[in-house]
């Protein structure tokens, strides 16, 4: 166990609509990552949020947004969905220390989204 | 394009033989390398690592060499287990920015009894 908790584990939904994901990361944990896997792909990175900012931006859809709040469990909201929005979506959290790049991240289990 | 490169998408071994998995990478600017270890309906954890400073790093039946030269690391485990049978991601970040690593597309590791 990561300590990482994302809900719901599963989620299946019609084109068109809009879902949110939530994540909870680690006790002491200030930054929450999203990653979304889809098949046959690696982990893309989508969004870095860091203490309740926005710190980084991957390759995340204008119809996707993220948010970190006071108690640092982030929401990722997809939108208009499509397709290929299918794929399993992670969330990591880590300490994130200043001016080190040798952060560990530890990964929830994930969300998986169907998109019919 | 890919920056760090998994060109095996499947390996398989046999129980006690070595497992061998590779990775290459473009950018000269990364300093930091992991792999991560992901088992079917689990998130990715963390598994082992290397900074650039060194060229191996061992971990019990685990161990990663790096040659920077060739831009190229991998991961041994030795000996290899039923229960190693997992997707292995690499994964590498450089210094500075926002602490992301990139990933690889990963290898599916079957070690066979």
């Amino acid at each position: 166990d990561s300590g990482v908790t994302q809900t719901p584990k599963h989620l299946i939904t019609a084109t068109g609509q809009r879902v949110t994901l939530r994540c909870s990361p680690r006790s002491g944990d200030l930054s929450v990552y999203w990653y979304q896997q889809s098949l046959d792909q690696g982990l893309q990175f989508l969004i870095q949020y860091y203490n309740g900012e926005e710190r980084a931006k991957g390759n995340i859809l204008e119809r996707f947004s993220a948010q970190q709040f006071p108690d640092l469990h982030s929401e990722l909201n997809l939108s208009s969905l499509e397709l290929g929005d299918s794929a399993l979506y992670f969330c990591a959290s880590s300490v994130a220390l200043a001016g080190k790049n040798t952060d560990t991240q530890y990964f929830g289990p994930g969300t998986r989204l169907t998109v019919l | 394009d890919q920056q760090v490169k998994q060109n095996s998408p499947s390996l398989s071994v046999q129980e006690g033989r070595i497992s061998i998995l590779n990775c290459d990478y473009t950018n000269s600017m990364f300093d930091y390398f992991l792999w991560y270890k992901k088992y079917p309906a689990e998130g990715p954890t963390f598994l082992i690592s290397i900074s650039s400073i060194k060229d191996k790093n061992e971990d019990g039946r685990f161990t990663v060499f790096l040659n920077k030269s060739a831009k190229h690391l991998s991961l041994h485990i030795v000996p290899s287990q039923p229960g190693d049978s997992a997707v292995y991601f690499c994964a590498a970040s450089a210094p500075g920015g926002s602490y992301i690593p990139t990933f690889g597309r990963g290898t599916s590791l079957i070690v066979h009894p």
